[in-house]
């Protein structure tokens, strides 16, 4: 089956504490992305990856980093979480980066108190 | 000014009535998605269209390029359709420009 799975599905954490949300797709698509998704301002792209070892921030990417060592994984990495990172995280892939069908995780909700 | 907008922001219907979700951009595009994210917060692609219609079951997305509008039809609506419809659109270098989302509600 077809599918993008992330983990941890919902994680509370402390400010500061590292944090690794891990992103797996099947599909063998190139194109990778992460987003969050805040009440009221819709989808919000962090970082995208066009292919391995190939990323580049989005529109937030403050307070993020990514890899993308293998074609089929893509982790968000939070070095130093704090409460404004508090949010629901998307992971999601396609063949042809915007222009491909997206197919998106099961989402990630996050809590930094 | 947002370059994605959709109207209206929430929608509540009876089951049964016809729904149309509205998505406007300002930016030149090659094509764009409807999307549905379920309340369960799982998010689904219903369409990817550049020009004209496309059908799927009771869903019906339009898009006019020149005038820079979508649209997005559920006929015979039903509760199991209560979700978040996204509108998204592709720019040039195929990033995604994101709409704010349209929640709509269908009572039994």
């Amino acid at each position: 089956e077809a599918q993008v799975t992330q983990n941890p599905r919902y994680l509370i954490t402390v400010t500061g504490k590292k944090l690794t949300v891990t992103c797996s797709q099947n599909m063998n698509h190139e194109y990778m992305s992460w987003y969050r998704q805040d009440p009221g301002l819709g989808l919000r792209q962090i970082y995208y990856s066009m292919n391995v070892e190939v990323t580049d921030k989005g529109d937030v990417p403050e307070g993020y980093k990514v890899s993308r060592k293998e074609k089929r994984n893509f982790p968000l990495i939070l070095e130093s979480p704090s409460p404004n990172q508090t949010s629901l995280y998307f992971c999601a892939s396609s063949w042809l980066a915007g222009a491909g069908e997206q197919y998106f995780g099961p989402g990630t909700r996050l809590t930094v108190t | 000014k947002n370059e994605v907008e959709q109207s209206p922001q929430n929608l509540t219907a009876q089951e049964g009535e016809f729904i149309t979700i509205n998505c406007s951009y300002s930016v030149g595009i090659s094509a764009l998605h409807w999307l549905q994210q379920h309340p369960g917060g799982g998010i689904v692609s219903l369409f990817m269209l550049s020009s004209g219609k496309k059908k799927h079951g009771r869903l019906i997305a339009t898009i006019n390029i020149q005038e820079k509008h979508s649209s997005l039809h559920i006929t015979a609506s039903h509760p199991r359709d209560s979700a978040v419809y996204i509108c998204a659109v592709i720019r040039g270098n195929y990033q995604l420009i994101w709409g704010a989302g349209t929640k709509l509600i269908i009572k039994p």
